[in-house]
């Protein structure tokens, strides 16, 4: 079953902050969160697995609740280079990848 | 390390002709992935590999598209014949085994425009 982001498109101006949301309908062994920009391949960010743990690095950062089967993916301080479309993509028991929809993200000056 | 490898970065072709996408996976990695992506449909898994073994096609979109996986480090995506309707960018990823919360590198890409 296919994750559901939210919100699908957001514009910040730099300094913004902003949460990208992704849900499931099935109960979650991982979250995987990648972003890609036009023209691009998806960049890998970062993987959280159940536990519920949260990770970051620089100024984006990630939740998972397991039991909630949601996370979220936290950029703080946007900076331009942030634009981009942000993929999360689910695990389940031994299924591969599933990726949402996708949210793109504008930042400007 | 060089990344994960695909060819030709962009392709056009005109309807009914045979298509080949290939891919070389990062060394080492267990799993490979074809995916297809377009603004309608996002990103799609068409098919994957666990050591060399294909282990679940079902996105694979109908019998004119196949893919094979000769050794670890070579992968193609045969499409014959092309549609216009195939015209996407597909992508070939490497990783750990699928499901097992190993994370997916992505190639570049292959954009595929079929007249």
């Amino acid at each position: 079953q296919q994750p559901v982001q939210s919100p699908q498109a957001v514009i910040l101006r730099e300094g913004e902050d902003a949460v990208i949301n992704c849900s499931s309908s099935k109960a979650l062994y991982s979250v995987h969160w990648y972003r890609q920009k036009h023209g691009e391949a998806p960049i890998f960010l970062m993987i959280l697995l159940k536990g519920g743990e949260q990770k970051g690095h620089d100024k984006i950062s990630a939740s998972f609740n397991e039991k909630k089967q949601q996370s979220s993916l936290y950029l703080t301080a946007s900076q331009l280079s942030y634009s981009g479309t942000y993929f999360c993509g689910t695990e389940s028991g031994n299924t591969p990848l599933v990726f949402g929809k996708g949210t793109r993200l504008s930042v400007i000056a | 390390d060089a990344g994960v490898i695909q060819s030709p970065r962009h392709e056009v072709t005109e309807m009914g002709q045979e298509v080949t996408l290939r891919c070389k996976p990062i060394s080492g990695h267990n799993s490979l992935f074809w995916y297809r992506q377009t603004m309608m449909r996002g990103l799609e898994l068409l098919i994957y590999f666990n050591n060399n073994v294909p282990i679940d096609d079902s996105g694979m979109p109908e019998d004119r598209f196949s893919a094979k996986m000769p050794n670890a480090s070579f992968s193609t995506l045969k499409i014959q014949p092309s549609e216009p309707r195939d015209s996407a960018v597909y992508f070939c990823a490497s990783g750990g085994l699928a499901g097992r919360g190993d994370t997916q590198y992505f190639g570049p890409g292959t954009r595929l425009t079929v007249l």
